[in-house]
Protein backbone atom coordinates (compact mmCIF):
# COMPACT_ATOMS: atom_id res chain seq x y z
CA UNK A 1 0.00 0.00 0.00
CA UNK A 2 1.01 3.52 -0.14
CA UNK A 3 3.22 4.89 2.60
CA UNK A 4 3.85 8.57 3.54
CA UNK A 5 4.63 11.13 0.86
CA UNK A 6 6.01 14.44 0.84
CA UNK A 7 6.44 17.11 -1.29
CA UNK A 8 8.69 18.65 -2.37
CA UNK A 9 11.27 16.49 -2.12
CA UNK A 10 13.79 19.39 -2.62
CA UNK A 11 13.73 22.99 -1.45
CA UNK A 12 15.89 25.68 -2.33
CA UNK A 13 14.87 28.99 -1.26
CA UNK A 14 16.46 32.69 -0.24
CA UNK A 15 17.00 33.55 3.08
CA UNK A 16 13.95 35.53 4.25
CA UNK A 17 11.49 33.77 1.89
CA UNK A 18 8.66 31.83 3.39
CA UNK A 19 8.64 27.75 2.62
CA UNK A 20 5.77 25.65 3.16
CA UNK A 21 6.40 21.76 3.52
CA UNK A 22 3.37 19.06 2.68
CA UNK A 23 2.68 15.76 4.52
CA UNK A 24 0.40 12.90 3.11
CA UNK A 25 0.34 10.35 6.09
CA UNK A 26 -1.11 6.59 5.39
CA UNK A 27 -4.34 6.24 5.24
CA UNK A 28 -6.03 6.01 8.30
CA UNK A 29 -3.32 7.07 10.49
CA UNK A 30 -4.38 9.24 13.20
CA UNK A 31 -1.41 10.51 14.39
CA UNK A 32 1.14 12.72 12.68
CA UNK A 33 5.04 14.15 13.46
CA UNK A 34 7.18 15.92 12.39
CA UNK A 35 11.00 15.78 12.62
CA UNK A 36 14.04 17.31 11.72
CA UNK A 37 17.02 16.04 10.50
CA UNK A 38 20.24 18.45 10.36
CA UNK A 39 23.83 18.40 10.73
CA UNK A 40 24.42 20.17 13.74
CA UNK A 41 21.34 18.97 15.80
CA UNK A 42 20.56 15.21 14.17
CA UNK A 43 17.16 13.93 14.24
CA UNK A 44 14.88 16.19 16.72
CA UNK A 45 11.03 16.28 17.44
CA UNK A 46 8.78 19.41 16.24
CA UNK A 47 5.07 19.32 16.32
CA UNK A 48 2.46 15.85 17.03
CA UNK A 49 -0.79 16.10 15.78
CA UNK A 50 -3.42 13.79 16.99
CA UNK A 51 -6.85 13.85 15.62
CA UNK A 52 -8.87 17.14 16.44
CA UNK A 53 -6.98 17.51 20.05
CA UNK A 54 -4.66 20.47 20.02
CA UNK A 55 -0.97 19.43 18.23
CA UNK A 56 2.08 19.12 20.85
CA UNK A 57 4.02 21.94 19.20
CA UNK A 58 7.27 21.56 22.17
CA UNK A 59 9.41 21.21 19.65
CA UNK A 60 9.20 23.55 17.08
CA UNK A 61 12.22 26.12 17.38
CA UNK A 62 10.72 29.49 17.09
CA UNK A 63 7.91 31.45 15.88
CA UNK A 64 8.77 31.34 12.56
CA UNK A 65 7.58 27.46 12.24
CA UNK A 66 3.84 26.80 12.68
CA UNK A 67 2.22 23.38 11.22
CA UNK A 68 -1.52 22.95 10.37
CA UNK A 69 -2.96 19.62 9.39
CA UNK A 70 -6.63 19.77 7.74
CA UNK A 71 -9.45 17.52 7.83
CA UNK A 72 -7.12 14.91 10.23
CA UNK A 73 -5.47 13.55 7.11
CA UNK A 74 -2.78 16.00 5.07
CA UNK A 75 -0.53 18.12 7.24
CA UNK A 76 1.70 21.23 6.08
CA UNK A 77 4.59 22.65 7.79
CA UNK A 78 5.26 26.32 7.09
CA UNK A 79 8.61 28.38 7.80
CA UNK A 80 8.72 31.99 7.83
CA UNK A 81 11.34 34.45 6.76
CA UNK A 82 13.67 31.57 6.47
CA UNK A 83 17.09 31.36 8.14
CA UNK A 84 20.29 29.77 6.91
CA UNK A 85 20.08 27.61 9.76
CA UNK A 86 16.87 26.41 8.79
CA UNK A 87 18.73 23.82 6.25
CA UNK A 88 17.76 20.96 7.08
CA UNK A 89 15.81 17.47 5.90
CA UNK A 90 12.23 17.76 7.21
CA UNK A 91 10.92 14.20 7.83
CA UNK A 92 7.24 13.44 8.28
CA UNK A 93 5.68 10.21 10.35
CA UNK A 94 2.40 8.89 10.59
CA UNK A 95 1.21 6.05 13.26
CA UNK A 96 -1.90 4.81 13.28
CA UNK A 97 -2.21 5.17 17.19
CA UNK A 98 -0.21 7.34 19.81
CA UNK A 99 0.02 4.49 22.15
CA UNK A 100 3.50 3.86 23.00
CA UNK A 101 5.24 0.84 20.83
CA UNK A 102 3.35 1.70 17.96
CA UNK A 103 5.81 1.75 14.71
CA UNK A 104 5.70 5.44 13.13
CA UNK A 105 6.22 4.96 9.52
CA UNK A 106 8.48 7.93 7.86
CA UNK A 107 7.97 9.36 4.28
CA UNK A 108 11.63 9.73 2.33
CA UNK A 109 11.40 13.92 3.76
CA UNK A 110 11.47 17.40 2.24
CA UNK A 111 15.20 18.27 1.98
CA UNK A 112 15.33 22.62 2.25
CA UNK A 113 18.35 24.61 1.30
CA UNK A 114 18.24 27.88 2.45
CA UNK A 115 21.13 30.19 0.06
CA UNK B 1 12.24 12.86 30.10
CA UNK B 2 14.01 10.49 28.10
CA UNK B 3 17.40 10.28 26.35
CA UNK B 4 19.06 8.21 24.36
CA UNK B 5 22.88 7.61 23.61
CA UNK B 6 24.70 5.63 21.06
CA UNK B 7 27.83 5.26 22.15
CA UNK B 8 30.24 5.12 18.46
CA UNK B 9 29.58 7.17 16.02
CA UNK B 10 31.30 4.85 13.51
CA UNK B 11 31.72 1.04 13.48
CA UNK B 12 33.29 -0.42 10.58
CA UNK B 13 33.16 -4.34 10.64
CA UNK B 14 34.41 -7.35 8.08
CA UNK B 15 32.01 -8.27 6.02
CA UNK B 16 30.97 -12.08 7.77
CA UNK B 17 31.92 -11.34 11.15
CA UNK B 18 29.91 -10.23 14.15
CA UNK B 19 27.81 -6.19 13.91
CA UNK B 20 27.54 -4.22 17.48
CA UNK B 21 25.72 -1.32 17.94
CA UNK B 22 26.00 -0.12 21.55
CA UNK B 23 22.71 1.98 22.84
CA UNK B 24 22.02 3.57 26.38
CA UNK B 25 18.67 5.00 27.28
CA UNK B 26 17.71 7.05 30.20
CA UNK B 27 13.79 7.17 30.82
CA UNK B 28 11.97 8.55 33.66
CA UNK B 29 9.47 5.83 32.87
CA UNK B 30 9.17 2.19 31.30
CA UNK B 31 10.34 3.13 27.15
CA UNK B 32 9.40 1.68 23.94
CA UNK B 33 12.80 1.38 22.11
CA UNK B 34 13.36 1.15 18.23
CA UNK B 35 16.13 0.40 16.19
CA UNK B 36 15.46 2.20 12.89
CA UNK B 37 17.85 2.53 9.51
CA UNK B 38 18.80 5.41 7.12
CA UNK B 39 20.60 3.90 4.26
CA UNK B 40 21.92 6.88 2.08
CA UNK B 41 19.27 9.13 0.27
CA UNK B 42 16.90 6.75 2.04
CA UNK B 43 13.75 7.01 4.01
CA UNK B 44 13.98 5.55 7.89
CA UNK B 45 13.50 2.08 8.27
CA UNK B 46 11.98 0.58 11.48
CA UNK B 47 14.61 -2.64 12.23
CA UNK B 48 12.95 -3.92 15.16
CA UNK B 49 10.65 -2.84 18.67
CA UNK B 50 11.12 -3.02 22.05
CA UNK B 51 7.98 -2.76 24.15
CA UNK B 52 7.85 -4.58 27.26
CA UNK B 53 7.05 -7.83 26.20
CA UNK B 54 10.25 -9.91 25.58
CA UNK B 55 13.68 -8.63 26.30
CA UNK B 56 15.15 -10.19 23.47
CA UNK B 57 13.96 -8.68 20.17
CA UNK B 58 14.31 -9.84 16.81
CA UNK B 59 14.15 -7.87 13.53
CA UNK B 60 14.30 -7.77 9.89
CA UNK B 61 17.25 -8.93 8.05
CA UNK B 62 19.24 -11.08 10.80
CA UNK B 63 19.42 -8.08 13.39
CA UNK B 64 18.04 -8.68 16.95
CA UNK B 65 18.66 -6.36 20.26
CA UNK B 66 18.36 -7.18 23.69
CA UNK B 67 16.71 -5.14 26.33
CA UNK B 68 18.84 -4.90 29.83
CA UNK B 69 16.60 -3.18 32.87
CA UNK B 70 20.07 -3.10 34.79
CA UNK B 71 22.30 -1.74 32.10
CA UNK B 72 19.63 0.36 30.56
CA UNK B 73 21.01 -0.99 27.35
CA UNK B 74 19.68 -1.93 24.39
CA UNK B 75 22.76 -2.96 22.05
CA UNK B 76 21.89 -4.03 17.89
CA UNK B 77 23.69 -7.24 17.23
CA UNK B 78 23.61 -9.52 13.82
CA UNK B 79 25.68 -12.65 13.90
CA UNK B 80 27.15 -11.65 10.16
CA UNK B 81 27.33 -8.97 8.50
CA UNK B 82 26.70 -8.38 5.09
CA UNK B 83 27.84 -5.35 2.75
CA UNK B 84 24.33 -4.04 2.61
CA UNK B 85 24.32 -4.23 5.93
CA UNK B 86 26.23 -0.30 5.40
CA UNK B 87 23.92 2.43 6.79
CA UNK B 88 23.80 4.42 9.53
CA UNK B 89 21.32 3.02 12.27
CA UNK B 90 19.33 4.98 14.77
CA UNK B 91 18.78 4.34 18.35
CA UNK B 92 15.07 5.62 19.59
CA UNK B 93 13.13 5.99 22.55
CA UNK B 94 9.48 6.85 22.24
CA UNK B 95 6.30 6.15 24.63
CA UNK B 96 4.23 8.85 27.33
CA UNK B 97 1.45 10.48 26.24
CA UNK B 98 2.45 11.45 22.65
CA UNK B 99 5.01 8.44 21.75
CA UNK B 100 6.99 11.48 20.28
CA UNK B 101 10.60 10.01 19.42
CA UNK B 102 13.86 11.15 20.78
CA UNK B 103 16.56 9.56 18.53
CA UNK B 104 20.14 9.07 19.59
CA UNK B 105 23.43 10.78 17.37
CA UNK B 106 23.45 7.73 15.12
CA UNK B 107 26.12 5.26 14.39
CA UNK B 108 27.45 4.82 10.58
CA UNK B 109 28.29 1.23 9.96
CA UNK B 110 30.87 0.50 7.36
CA UNK B 111 31.36 -2.98 6.10
CA UNK B 112 34.79 -3.66 4.52
CA UNK B 113 35.33 -6.64 2.25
Amino acid sequence: GAGVSQSPSNKVTEKGKDVELRCDPISGHTALYWYRQSLGQGLEFLIYFQGNSAPDKSGLPSDRFSAERTGGSVSTLTIQRTQQEDSAVYLCASSPKDRGGNEQFFGPGTRLTVL
Amino acid sequence: AQSVTQLDSHVSVSEGTPVLLRCNYSSSYSPSLFWYVQHPNKGLQLLLKYTSAATLVKGINGFEAEFKKSETSFHLTKPSAHMSDAAEYFCVAGGGATNKLIFGTGTLLAVQP
